[in-house]
């Protein structure tokens, strides 16, 4: 299967400050990838749908302008945190279709966040 | 709105002793129905896609199937390293992922 990797794994900063998450297609190209966030004991849910060259698509109650997606490239999305706050700490984790209209998402290893 | 219902919560099991884990679903124009392994502190792992009702895909001792209303995943002879949360998910407009089911295998 596809592979997706993202840095860093895990992250602490204080509140207030901003943080880059790295979103990385390893062996193939993803003209489509996908934010998620997961709190403690809860499933996944999905936060945005990043285009390739185009604006961020945000699920209902997501602030855009608190979390920016950048897809600059094929092979990378980004995810920062701006202003961080303690309610912010969560599982971040970001996924990828292997290919063109293929359903099956292959998801990164994620990123805890602690703000403090 | 698309919903993902998975039971149990959470199941115990000795090795050796098969179950199966249930997902009802209900989706407006499915797309697709995944099954994933998920262990503490890290990203989903895929396990199988099912797209329409009669569909059934095996790997090593998982098994999934499909219907129109549901999906099970049969675990058959469970070791200890199948211990992990199990997630459903069913994709129409997007992926709606399920609750989990946490499952213990005991030595």
């Amino acid at each position: 299967g596809a592979v997706v990797s993202q840095h860093p794994s895990w992250v602490i900063c204080k509140s207030g400050t901003s943080v880059k998450i790295e979103c990385r297609s390893l062996d193939f190209q993803a003209t489509t990838m996908f934010w998620y966030r997961q709190f403690p004991k809860q499933s996944l849910m999905l936060m945005a749908t990043s285009n390739e060259g185009s604006k961020a698509t945000y699920e209902q109650g997501v602030e855009k302008d608190k979390f920016l997606i950048n897809h600059a490239s094929l092979t990378l999305s980004t995810l920062t945190v701006t202003s961080a706050h303690p309610e912010d700490s969560s599982f971040y984790i970001c996924s990828a279709h292997e290919a063109s209209g293929q359903e099956t998402q292959y998801f990164g290893p994620g990123t805890r966040l602690l703000v403090l | 709105e698309d919903q993902v219902t998975q039971s149990p919560e959470a199941l115990r099991l000795q090795e050796g002793e098969s179950s199966s884990l249930n997902c009802s679903y209900t989706v407006s124009g499915l797309r697709g129905l995944f099954w994933y392994r998920q262990d503490p502190g890290k990203g989903p792992e895929f396990l199988f896609t099912l797209y329409s009702a009669g569909e059934e895909k095996e790997k090593e001792r998982l098994k999934a199937t499909l219907t129109k209303k549901e999906s099970f995943l049969h675990i058959t002879a469970p070791k200890p390293e199948d211990s992990a949360t199990y997630l459903c998910a069913v994709h129409g407009n997007k992926l709606v992922f399920g609750a989990g089911t946490i499952l213990r295998v005991k030595s």
